[in-house]
């Protein structure tokens, strides 16, 4: 395991709430980042990390925002769900680049916007 | 822009051969990758290319041509466990990995 883990694992929500959710890694690496999966969309990237403070937006940033106050956490918040948002939401962490530029996934977290 | 496609869905036999192909357009390339992704899991590593050629990695190969933008994953001996979906994915440069919308391989009995 890459040591990192996402919370909460299930959520549902009802429109125009607030969400919050947490990544965590265990693994010291620079790289963080946020993306969606949907069907017939696949992966797409949120938002990403590339250092404490440092992020940066992806292809489908609309929506959220995210902080990184620490190495080892990344949060994405809906600042107010829609039902559009409803989705599957995998963090992934990555040491650098060449070799080590694959990223390792989260769990992933389950989230239902009603 | 972007682009990465490969097949929707594929269905092969147990104990055959399958290959999924990827093609891609991006605006850099530092290195391709495939990763299988279980109904309800998460996503996980497969295999890296970032020169032209073949990487073997047991039961799995995946080919590599820049010129072409084109990849290919090699599945040889399918098992049940096969069963997934197979990712394709490219690094533009080095913060980013843009995803493919993954092919669904189905292994029959």
């Amino acid at each position: 395991d890459a040591g990192i883990t996402q919370s909460p694992r299930h959520k549902v929500t009802e429109t125009g709430t607030p969400v919050t959710l947490r990544c965590h890694q265990t693994e010291n690496h620079r790289y963080m980042y946020w993306y969606r999966q949907d069907p017939g969309h696949g992966l797409r990237l949120i938002h990403y990390s590339y250092g404490v403070k440092d992020t940066d937006k992806g292809e489908v940033s609309d929506g959220y925002s995210v902080s990184r106050s620490k190495t080892e956490d990344f949060l994405l918040t809906l600042e107010s769900a829609t039902s559009s948002q409803t989705s599957v939401y995998f963090c992934a962490i990555k040491a650098g680049t060449g070799r080590d530029n694959e990223q390792f996934f989260g769990p992933g977290t389950r989230l239902t916007v009603l | 822009g972007q682009n990465i496609d490969q097949p929707t869905e594929m269905t092969a036999t147990e104990g055959a051969i399958v290959q999924i192909n990827c093609t891609y357009q991006t605006s850099g390339f530092n290195g391709l990758f495939w990763y299988q992704q279980h109904a309800g899991e998460a996503p996980t590593f497969l295999s890296y290319n970032v020169l032209d050629g073949l990487e073997e990695k047991g039961r799995f190969s995946s080919f590599l041509s820049r010129s072409k933008g084109y990849s290919y994953l090699l599945l040889k001996e399918l098992q049940m466990k096969d069963s997934a979906s197979y990712l394709c994915a490219v690094s533009p440069r080095d913060d980013k990995i843009i995803f493919g919308k993954g092919t669904r391989l189905h292994i029959l009995p």
